[in-house]
């Protein structure tokens, strides 16, 4: 069954610390996307980047980095030189197939960045 | 170039009343997803609109939801009559032809039935 697993359900860390946010899924598609979502106090969701099954480079973008790893079914999320802008809920999420609407949310990892 | 937008942004209603959110996708994107988000369910999908069609209502909770598109840039969803176990945080996300798995969302809607 198709599952995302984010076992961190809260990390505190001082800002300009580097945090890693763990995502951990399931799914026995051999095509699949997989996106990290940021959830500010704000309220808004926020996409950061989608990643498809074909592709493990890692990706970074500024201070963000992304560490796919089929071996361990993994896409890890890297903060670099935290930010107290950083303080958010993140979400990995899934999806099976091409083209496939239906996202399979983690439960999120709340972030808080101390000044 | 704008995003998804929503209104109103907050909403408050008594139990009973009829609340209408409204959602503007982005343009040029051709599908359209209503998402209710809560504490206890986290997020979930309500109705997946694909050119203007409903495709998938299946996460719709029940009769007192319904939701319609009647153009490529306007969505509603209205619950009539509201129930405070409505009160959640609904989102409208768009995503571009061929690409349905990658939504954008708006600001949400953070609705509250006392």
């Amino acid at each position: 069954a198709q599952k995302v697993t984010q076992a961190q359900t809260e990390i505190s860390v001082v800002e300009k610390e580097d945090v890693t946010l763990d995502c951990v899924y399931e799914t026995r598609d051999t095509t699949y996307y997989l996106f990290w979502y940021k959830q500010p106090p704000s309220g808004e969701l926020v996409f950061l980047i989608r990643r498809n099954s074909f592709d493990e480079q890692n990706e970074i973008s500024g201070r963000y980095s992304w560490n796919f790893q089929k071996s361990t079914s993994s896409f890890n999320f890297t903060i670099t030189a935290s930010q107290v802008v950083d303080s958010a809920v993140y979400f990995c999420a899934l999806s099976e197939g091409r083209s496939n609407y239906q996202l399979i949310w983690g439960a999120g990892t709340k972030l808080i960045i101390k000044p | 170039d704008a995003g998804v937008i929503q209104s109103p942004r907050h909403e408050v209603t008594e139990m009973g009343q009829e609340v209408t959110l409204r959602c503007k996708p982005i343009s040029g994107h051709n599908s359209l997803f209503w998402y209710r988000q809560t504490m206890m369910r986290g997020l979930e999908l309500l109705i997946y609109f694909n050119n203007n069609v409903p495709i998938d209502d299946s996460g719709m909770p029940e009769d007192r939801f319904s939701a319609k598109m009647p153009n490529a840039s306007f969505s509603t969803l209205k619950i009539q009559p509201s129930e405070p176990r409505d009160s959640a945080v609904y989102f409208c996300a768009s995503s571009r032809p061929g690409h349905q798995e990658t939504q954008y969302f708006g600001p949400g809607t953070r609705l509250l039935v006392l």
